[in-house]
C-alpha cells in the first residue's frame, strides 16, 4: 500500500536558520506529492505540491523537489521565521487516495 | 469562496454514548473525506466518497462508525458506541476530483472529540 515516512520531530530552530524536513514515500504508480501545514488553531492547508518527477513545488519561501529515484520530497526553506512555527505534513495521492505522514512540529524562536 | 464547514468544533461524551459530526464541503466538490487525527499522529483516512458513493472505507471500524453522504453534498459521521480510544480530531476535507493529478484537498477546522 501507499505510505509516507517523515523524519522524527519536533524541530526547534532559531529565526533565519535553514530548514530541511525529510520525507520519503512508497506508492504504486506515479503519485502526486504534497506538503500540508497546520498553524496553531487552524485547519490543514496546502503549502506546496508537485505532480511529476523533478517538479519543484514552492510557496512562501518553502521548496520541495519530487525525486523519483530516491522516492523523496524533502521540504526546505533558506531562512525560517517565527511565523513558520506549525505542524508540517508530507502527503501523497496515488490511486485517488490521499495518504499522510505523521507530521512534524516546527518551533522557531526569535 | 466558502471553505469546508464542520460542526461541532468540540464535543465531550462518555464512553458508550453516541455522537455525530457534520460536514458541508466546498460547493461543487465531488470528493469528500473523513480523517481521524489522534494526537501526535498524521491524519488517518476513515472513509472517502465520490459524490454519494463510497470509494474507500477500508479503515472505518464498521462495528461502531458509520458515515453517509446524502445527495452527494453534506456528510455525517457517527460513532455508536464511543470508546476511549476514539478521542481524536475528526477532519473533513473535499476536493474537486481526486483523480486529477495534484488535485488539492481543502480541510475544515475539525471536530475535537473527547471520550471520558
Amino acid at each position: 500500500g501507499n505510505s509516507v515516512t517523515q523524519m522524527e520531530g519536533p524541530v526547534t530552530l532559531s529565526e533565519e536558520a535553514f530548514l530541511t524536513i525529510n520525507c520519503t514515500y512508497t506508492a504504486t504508480g506515479y503519485p502526486s506529492l504534497f506538503w500540508y501545514v497546520q498553524y496553531p488553531g487552524e485547519g490543514l492547508q496546502l503549502l506546496l505540491k508537485a505532480t511529476k518527477a523533478d517538479d519543484k513545488g514552492s510557496n512562501k519561501g518553502f521548496e520541495a523537489t519530487y525525486r523519483k529515484e530516491t522516492t523523496s520530497f524533502h521540504l526546505e526553506k533558506g531562512s525560517v521565521q517565527v511565523s513558520d512555527s506549525a505542524v508540517y505534513f508530507c502527503a501523497l495521492v496515488a490511486n485517488s487516495k490521499l495518504t499522510f505522514g505523521k507530521g512534524i512540529t516546527l518551533s522557531v524562536r526569535p | 469562496e466558502a471553505g469546508v464547514a464542520q460542526s461541532p468544533r468540540y464535543k465531550i461524551i462518555e464512553k458508550r454514548q453516541s455522537v455525530a459530526f457534520w460536514c458541508n464541503p466546498i460547493s461543487g466538490h465531488a470528493t469528500l473525506y473523513w480523517y481521524q487525527q489522534i494526537l501526535g499522529q498524521g491524519p488517518k483516512l476513515l472513509i472517502q466518497f465520490q459524490n454519494n458513493g463510497v470509494v474507500d472505507d477500508s479503515q472505518l471500524p464498521k462495528d461502531r462508525f458509520s458515515a453517509e453522504r446524502l445527495k452527494g453534498v453534506d456528510s455525517t459521521l457517527k460513532i455508536q458506541p464511543a470508546k476511549l480510544e476514539d478521542s481524536a480530531v475528526y477532519l473533513c476535507a473535499s476536493s474537486l476530483v481526486q483523480t486529477a493529478p495534484g488535485a488539492e484537498a481543502f480541510f475544515g477546522q475539525g471536530t475535537r472529540l473527547t471520550v471520558v
